[in-house]
């Protein structure tokens, strides 16, 4: 199985701040990668799938990048509802997900 | 737009077999080149892939859980199923459907989700 571990597991920033958050995967992926936001109570939303593609009706503040083993989701500019728990996810069967990203207010 | 709606017991005994369905409203099951998975989620802990089934009927399981899981269609009601066998505590968790495409797309519809407490 492809184990995904991103970093870090949990982040703290302010309104306005830059933030990324990375995914690597334990053996290539080419771009088979995608990043979900959840927020408490919630299912998990599709933000980026492909790798860089944004899904559509997500904010362009969000941005993917990477293929191979190394992938980055980034928030240009971080907004209140920003704050949530951000997966990596790998769709080459067996489907895997990375630990999470726990992202809080400052 | 389409929908996808978990429903089943909330409450399953150890050594049972937990079942859930997922209806789909909004579209057709049968679309071709779709994927329809489920996903859980034990409290306070990350995503774990369940198993999908294709359209087509094929089905593709998480080797951990392959020995206890079965996913299956009813494209008469527009409804996948997923029955997992010999439950524990362990098992206890939110559980999600959701459509995905290949490998290059990633879930872009899920339900809202249906907790399941295995206990006696």
């Amino acid at each position: 199985d492809i184990q995904l571990t991103q970093s870090p597991s949990f982040l703290s920033a302010s309104v306005g701040d830059r933030v990324t958050i990375t995914c690597r995967a334990s053996q290539g992926i080419s771009s088979y990668l995608a990043w979900y936001q959840q927020k408490p109570g919630k299912a998990p939303k599709l933000l980026i799938y492909a790798a860089s593609t944004l899904q559509s009706g997500v904010p362009s503040r969000f941005s993917g990048s990477g293929s191979g083993t190394e992938f980055t989701l980034t928030i240009s500019s971080l907004q209140p509802e920003d704050f949530a728990t951000y997966y990596c996810q790998q769709l080459n069967s067996p489907i895997t997900f990375g630990q999470g990203t726990r992202l809080e207010i400052k | 737009q389409l929908q996808l709606q978990e429903s089943g017991p909330g409450l399953v005994k150890p050594s049972e077999t937990l079942s859930l369905t997922c209806t789909v409203s909004g579209g057709s099951i049968s679309s071709s080149s779709y994927y329809w998975g489920w996903i859980r989620q034990p409290p306070g802990k990350g995503l774990e892939w369940i198993g999908s089934i294709y359209y087509s009927g094929s089905t593709y399981y998480n080797p951990s859980l392959k020995s206890r899981v079965t996913i299956s269609v009813d494209t008469s009601k527009n409804q996948f199923s997923l029955k997992l066998s010999s439950v524990t505590a362990a098992d206890t968790a939110v559980y999600y459907c959701a459509r995905h495409k290949g490998s290059h797309y990633g879930m872009d519809v899920w339900g809202q989700g249906t907790t399941v407490t295995v206990s006696s």
